[in-house]
């Protein structure tokens, strides 16, 4: 079974400071883990992804996130927030084996509001 | 990037009619493509996974007599609410995949039923 624990429901920053979302994780495979970021009436956006290649992955808008398989958690980070950053995020595994390709479980989401 | 879209983005239907809902892969043919429904504030919830030319597999708790689906070609699945009722009205959203690539999603249907 997999899971995916966003420890966070609400995070807020002041624009221009580092920004941390937390996620950890439990998949009884090597997981497949991602980002993605939801903003008012918008749809999904793909943010990062990680697919056991490096352990440290770039994203888009300056987001990154690095997994740690020590501690089950693949947390985003940015270094300097957005007004624009403000939406919601969700950290995402994804099932690898048998006949479920593809199906994804979200975690609950994290709203990150940013004050100017 | 891929682009999925769905139609309508947004409907208001009264008790006890039926909505479709439709999602299309517009630049790529989907092997699958999954259904989704959000609540307010809360996380997506996958409804069904769906192949084409085969039956939709549905996830525990949801009633495949009340969410019909069809993935009658590789772009198009259709999710159709039968008898809808007000606690049905959520946010539904679809997703496109072929393996080995990420999956894309829709923007999103609103439903409202009244």
């Amino acid at each position: 079974a997999q899971s995916v624990t966003q420890l966070d429901s609400h995070v807020s920053v002041s624009e221009g400071t580092p920004v941390l979302l937390r996620c950890n994780y439990s998949s009884s495979y090597s997981p497949s883990l991602f980002w993605y970021v939801q903003h008012p009436n918008k749809g999904l956006q793909l943010l990062l992804k990680y697919t056991s290649a490096a352990t440290l992955v770039k994203g888009i808008n300056g987001f990154e996130a690095e997994f740690k398989k020590s501690e089950t958690s693949f947390h985003l980070t940015k270094p300097s927030a957005h007004m624009s950053d403000a939406a919601e995020y969700f950290c995402v595994v994804r099932y690898a084996g048998g006949t479920s390709y593809g199906k994804l479980t979200f975690g609950q989401g994290t709203i990150l509001t940013v004050h100017p | 990037g891929a682009v999925v879209s769905q139609h309508p983005s947004r409907v208001i239907c009264k008790s006890g009619t039926s909505v479709k809902i439709e999602c299309r892969s517009l630049d790529f043919q989907a092997t699958t493509m999954f259904w989704y429904r959000q609540f307010p504030k809360q996380s997506l919830m996958l409804m069904a996974t769906s192949n084409e030319g085969s039956k939709a597999t549905y996830e525990q708790g949801v009633e495949k007599d009340k969410f019909l689906i069809n993935h009658a070609s590789l772009t198009l699945s259709t999710l159709t609410v039968t008898s809808a009722h007000p606690e049905d009205s959520s946010f539904y959203i679809c997703s496109a995949i072929t393996p080995p690539v990420p999956q894309y999603f829709g923007p999103g249907t609103r439903l409202l039923v009244l």
